[in-house]
């Protein structure tokens, strides 16, 4: 059974680049969750996906989007990389909306230069 | 002030030592307390959960929550080099785990 798959591991942008993160949820689960974690801090909420619609989001600007699409997997796009994007971007899946168990991915790291 | 403040550590302890991790809150709103392992800047691993306040056990591990005092802890017994990890509380206004506010870590090694 797989687990929550994302892509790429590692990533290097320029800074006003564009970017596209992937995940794929584990088997059964229809929700996606993404997180940002700095180094040494703890991951921050960005947005929830469900039945193809955001359905939570944290604060954080309007260059994070992303989509869901029909079987579940989902993509978070950040526009106009700044220096302080860097981070590990973390996926995480849940059975249903509201779920209180999560599995998360090994994540992407993205360093923006 | 963030909502979620955890002790930062980093905490180094002998093998077979009791580890006891804290994290208080702000937001009387969430309900629903976990506790995340995570290795090597790995993705973290879900260790326990809980509702309500008291004291949860698994095995080695317990899960302490006070909600009259915004304080959740989770103890650590007989810890072993294997426990050396990054530990993460979180926490939700309701029972949905996919849109956590985490805390920044605690950083513990055990040593043999």
């Amino acid at each position: 059974d797989a687990g929550v798959t994302q892509s790429p591991t590692h990533l290097i942008k320029t800074r006003g680049q564009q970017v596209t993160l992937r995940c794929s949820p584990k088997s059964g689960h229809d929700t996606v969750s993404w997180y940002q974690q700095a180094l040494g801090q703890g991951p921050q909420f960005i947005f929830q996906y469900y039945e193809e619609e955001e359905r939570q989001r944290g604060n954080f600007p309007d260059r994070f989007s992303g989509h869901q699409f029909p079987n579940y997997s989902s993509e978070l796009n950040v526009n106009a990389l700044l220096l302080g994007d860097s981070a590990l971007y973390l996926c995480a899946s849940s059975r249903d909306f509201g779920g209180n168990t999560i599995y998360f991915g090994e994540g992407s790291w993205l360093t923006v230069v | 002030q963030k909502e979620v403040e955890q002790d930062p550590g980093p905490l180094s302890v002998p093998e077979g030592a009791i580890v006891s991790l804290n994290c208080t809150y702000s937001n009387s709103a969430f309900q629903y307390f976990m506790w995340y392992r995570q290795y090597s800047r790995k993705g973290p691993e879900l260790l326990m959960y809980t509702y309500s306040s008291g004291n949860k056990e698994d095995g080695r591990f317990t899960a302490q929550v006070d909600k009259s005092s915004k304080y959740i802890s989770l103890f650590i017994r007989d810890s072993q080099p294997s426990d050396s990890a990054t530990y993460l509380c979180a926490m939700s206004e309701g029972t949905n785990a996919g849109k956590s506010t985490f805390g920044d870590g605690t950083t513990l090694t055990v040593k043999p």
